[in-house]
């Protein structure tokens, strides 16, 4: 069993869109979760960054973190065509540690 | 925020030849740079965690023969890709963490290797 599931989609929406992505990992020594996009042929970019359990909004972006039930998620809001990117969910047992990553979700924002 | 850099963006080179890549960070010292490998379609895999002035701590599974790390200054550190192979063909991306910035990592745009 992988440390960190995602499934890797592809996932299409129509634009305006409401997206839901998530993760659900195995090690209970995570304490930080960050999501990050990344475009084709380029490096991840970090989008959210949690500490522990709980919501983080961020424009149209909104983290969520459960770690009772080692579930995170990621909504996008009324999403758009430069929404369409891979991403990937990624988290650490510490500030600064090393990190695991998520498979990635491709999603495509369709006009 | 803060940016890092990797050279070359792509490489080809011939099966056996060994391939150096550089990972700097711009605009902030990084005392720990790590280098991942991600496959196509596959999630960015952690090969070793480069802390300036001492050895590599190279990840399970990761020949630290093969994949030689040097990170001589806070601003650089380099990955050498001796005696490729085609099985190697990979995407290499590099982050730095800012010390100064919550221990953030900053990742490079990535190295596209084809070995032919």
């Amino acid at each position: 069993q992988k440390e960190v599931e995602q499934d890797p989609g592809p996932l299409s929406v129509p634009e305006g869109a409401i997206v839901s992505l998530n993760c659900t990992y195995s090690n209970s020594a995570f304490q930080y979760f960050m999501w990050y996009r990344q475009y084709s042929r380029k490096g991840p970019e970090l989008l959210m960054y949690t500490y522990s359990s709980g919501n983080k909004e961020d424009g149209r972006f909104t983290a969520q973190v459960d770690k009772s039930s080692k579930y995170i998620s990621l909504f996008i809001r009324d999403s758009q065509p430069s929404d369409s990117a891979t991403y990937l969910c990624a988290m650490s047992t510490g500030g600064g540690n090393k990190l695991t990553f998520g498979t990635g979700t491709q999603l495509k924002v369709e006009l | 925020g803060a940016v890092v850099s990797q050279h070359p963006s792509r490489v080809i080179c011939k099966s056996g030849t060994s391939v150096k890549i550089e990972c700097r960070s711009l605009d902030f010292q990084a005392t720990t740079m790590f280098w991942y490998r991600q496959f196509p379609k596959q999630s960015l895999m952690l090969m070793a965690t480069s802390n300036e002035g001492s050895k590599a701590t190279y990840e399970q599974g990761v020949e630290k023969d093969k994949f030689l790390i040097n990170h001589a200054s806070l601003t650089l550190s380099t990955l050498t890709v001796t005696s490729a192979h085609p099985e190697d063909s990979s995407f290499y991306i590099c982050s730095a963490r800012d010390p100064t910035a919550s221990d953030e990592q900053f990742f490079g745009p990535g190295t596209r290797l084809t070995v032919l």
